[in-house]
């Protein structure tokens, strides 16, 4: 069936570093994808997206990079501040329904 | 502007109870959805509704019902609340273009059922 799947459900990193969020979709037919930030607490917000047009997408010290070959999305989160500390989703819009699947979440954890 | 709004933000209910959650949105999105967070688990589609008017089920409605109100509105019901309907509830909506639909989420209901 379709997945999307993560593959460190906790990464932990040092404030200042990078961080790298991977995530792995088994729809080839998926062409649109999401990453969403969830604070403890809070519903997801809305990170960046990418069409499979793209192979890289930047915003605001966040990139996304997508791999249509191997199926694989990642998350790039420069300079890591504490404020980054949350669960990060990412979602592919593959599937019957043509609805948004979403993984099960990285945890993201900021050390100072 | 408040974007999706959801209430309550916290529930315990009886089994056999029944309750429904409110969600209003005033970004003017024709489509909103109802999500179930578990731990360990990705959100789930309980229902959604594409258009004001239209309702279809998600990947688990059982025990669920909806109702679109108005094009700002978006109810859920649980008729006969059961402990496995424990959970984080997420109204979300979007303004789908194309394929791309980008969802933009209330700060969602935690509910517990005893």
């Amino acid at each position: 069936g379709e997945s999307v799947g993560l593959h460190l459900p906790t990464l932990s990193v040092q404030e200042g570093d990078n961080s790298i969020i991977n995530c792995a979709y088994s729809n080839s037919a998926s062409d649109y994808f999401i990453w969403y930030k969830q604070e403890s607490g809070k519903g997801p917000q809305f990170i960046i997206d990418i069409r499979s047009n793209m192979d890289k997408r930047q915003g605001q010290r966040v990139t996304v990079l997508l791999n249509k070959t191997v199926k694989h999305l990642s998350l790039q989160i420069a300079a890591t501040q504490p404020g980054d500390s949350a669960v990060y989703f990412c979602a592919e819009n593959g599937g019957a329904t043509n609805k948004l699947i979403f993984g099960t979440g990285t945890l993201l954890a900021v050390q100072p | 502007n408040a974007g999706v709004t959801q209430t309550p933000k916290f529930q315990v209910l009886k089994t056999g109870q029944s309750m429904t959650l409110q969600c209003a949105q005033d970004m003017n999105h024709n489509s909103m959805y109802w999500y179930r967070q578990d731990p360990g688990m990705g959100l789930r589609l309980i229902y959604y509704s594409a258009s004001e008017g239209t309702t279809d089920k998600g990947e688990v409605p059982n025990g669920y019902n909806v109702s679109r109100l108005n094009k700002r509105e978006f109810s859920l019901r649980l008729e006969s609340a059961a402990p496995s309907q424990t959970s984080v509830y997420f109204c979300a909506s979007s303004d789908r273009v194309d394929s791309y639909e980008k969802l933009f989420f209330g700060s969602g209901t935690q509910l517990s059922v005893l």
